[in-house]
């Protein structure tokens, strides 16, 4: 019973196409987040959300933007892919937004622009 | 600025011996640290925190990790280490006006030879 799940876990697209990433986690945590890992392994934050209410926003292009519907959900839309693009994306999960709390993650979802 | 640094890239060891994975760190205040694990082509995995009172922490497939606020160091560690434990390993802070953001390590490889 996967607790944060991705889909789809492998994304090969096109420059300048439109492409989503669904996020769901079933631990009943109020906090999620977007992650993204480039091909250094190096992980920097994107996005997170609280309670469907974005509360973290990263010096990200306005081409991806993150949704929201409910808080066990938080999908990505990436506009006008460019393959810079290209990473592997996390999403993550947490009881709460305060800093003492871990974050439990997904298995990613590695995007390649081509 | 909150940043981590894990000097080491790689850090080989043969089974059955003790492992060392370094990590400092460089907050304002006082820090909140982790330690996660990725195994290939998945998701990260907490393994341990440090958030307050004792600077020894014990946390999951027996690692464990000591808080030394002097040295401002944060060091992984396992009395025996598995082939299994091969993986790449991240510390990471977390930082916030009162809400979480992990900032990460660039991560550590560590191959254990059997």
């Amino acid at each position: 019973d996967t607790a944060v799940s991705q889909t789809p876990k492998y994304l090969v697209t096109q420059m300048g196409n439109d492409k989503s990433i669904k996020c769901e986690q079933n631990l009943g945590h109020d906090t999620m987040y977007w992650y993204k890992q480039d091909s250094k392994k190096f992980l920097k934050i994107m996005f997170s959300y609280n309670n469907k209410e974005l509360i973290i926003n990263e010096t990200v292009p306005n081409r991806f933007s993150p949704k929201s519907p409910d808080k066990a959900h938080l999908n990505l839309h990436i506009n006008s892919l460019e393959l810079g693009d290209s990473a592997v994306y996390f999403c993550a999960s947490s009881q709460n937004q305060g800093m003492n709390t871990e974050a439990f993650f997904g298995q990613g979802t590695r995007l390649t622009v081509v | 600025a909150q940043s981590v640094a894990q000097p080491e890239d790689q850090v080989n060891v043969a089974e059955g011996n003790p492992l060392t994975v370094k990590c400092t760190y460089s907050v304002s205040g006082n820090p909140y640290l982790f330690w996660y694990v990725q195994y290939p082509n998945r998701g990260l995995q907490f393994l341990l925190k440090y958030i307050t009172g004792d600077n020894l922490v014990k946390g999951s497939y027996g690692f464990e990790a000591e808080f030394n606020k002097s040295q401002t160091s944060f060091h992984l560690k396992k009395p025996s280490a598995l082939v299994s434990d091969s993986a790449l390993y991240f510390c990471a802070v977390s930082y916030g006006q009162g809400y979480s953001t992990l900032t990460f390590g660039k991560g550590t490889m560590l191959l254990v030879s059997p």
